[in-house]
């Protein structure tokens, strides 16, 4: 699999404040996805994103495949938002689909 | 809803007690794989199945079995459990093609083996 890295590892917000979390990739990538792990551990689907940029409500999100790095950006920022972010991708052209997880940023969102 | 659902939620299990995690898609994807989560070493990939009686090893495939008999399921078997399979386990699936290959996961499985 390819190496992920995320940044920062730890995030610590006042409700209402804005943020950007980062993701570095170390090989081309099929596809790019972001993950909210929620305090019962579940993983939500936050976007599929290969390239270019995409919104959802507060969150949004950019790829830079060809400079292999990924931004997700929260707006606004609510209780609601604590949890671990993941960004995860495969290997350009495998054929496993495997993803390689970063190792998350913790975000703590007080109110 | 489109979605992959994993039981039990919860499992505490005595070392040696073979148990099975069930893991059924109702999208009709192809690709379905399992990891497992613990402190410090993030996501990991147990196996994978391309397809029905298409399976293959993830990265820590020790002490697990996977079958593929029907598209919408991939159970996850645990033969002769033992206290380091302690985890978060997740069921995971993709459409398995190139063009969309988006991973949708299971609300993940908690065994604590004892």
């Amino acid at each position: 699999g390819i190496q992920v890295e995320q940044s920062p590892p730890d995030l610590i917000l006042q409700e209402g404040a804005n943020s950007t979390l980062r993701c570095n990739f170390s090989d081309s990538v099929n596809n790019l996805q972001w993950f909210h792990q929620n305090p019962w551990g579940q993983l939500i689907n936050l976007f599929y994103i290969p390239s270019g940029t995409k919104q959802n409500g507060r969150l949004s999100a950019t790829t830079v495949a060809t400079e292999r790095y990924s931004l997700l950006y929260i707006s606004s920022s609510q209780t609601t938002d604590s949890g671990v972010y993941f960004c995860a991708a495969p290997r350009l052209g495998s054929n496993d689909y495997k993803l390689s997880f970063g190792a998350g940023t913790t975000v703590t969102v007080r109110a | 809803e489109a979605q992959v659902t994993q039981n039990p939620r919860y499992l505490i299990t005595v070392t040696g007690k073979k148990l099975t995690v069930t893991c059924s898609q109702n999208m009709n994807h192809e690709y379905m794989s399992w990891y497992r989560q613990d402190p410090g070493l993030g996501l990991r990939q147990i196996y994978y199945s391309m397809n029905v009686e298409v399976t293959d090893k993830g990265d820590v495939p020790e002490g697990y079995k996977v079958s593929r008999k029907e598209k919408r399921n991939f159970p996850l078997i645990l033969e002769s459990p033992s206290p380091n399979q302690t985890s978060l386990y997740f069921c995971a699936s993709s459409l398995g093609q190139h063009r969309n290959t988006e991973a949708f996961f299971g609300q993940g499985t908690r065994l604590t083996v004892v």
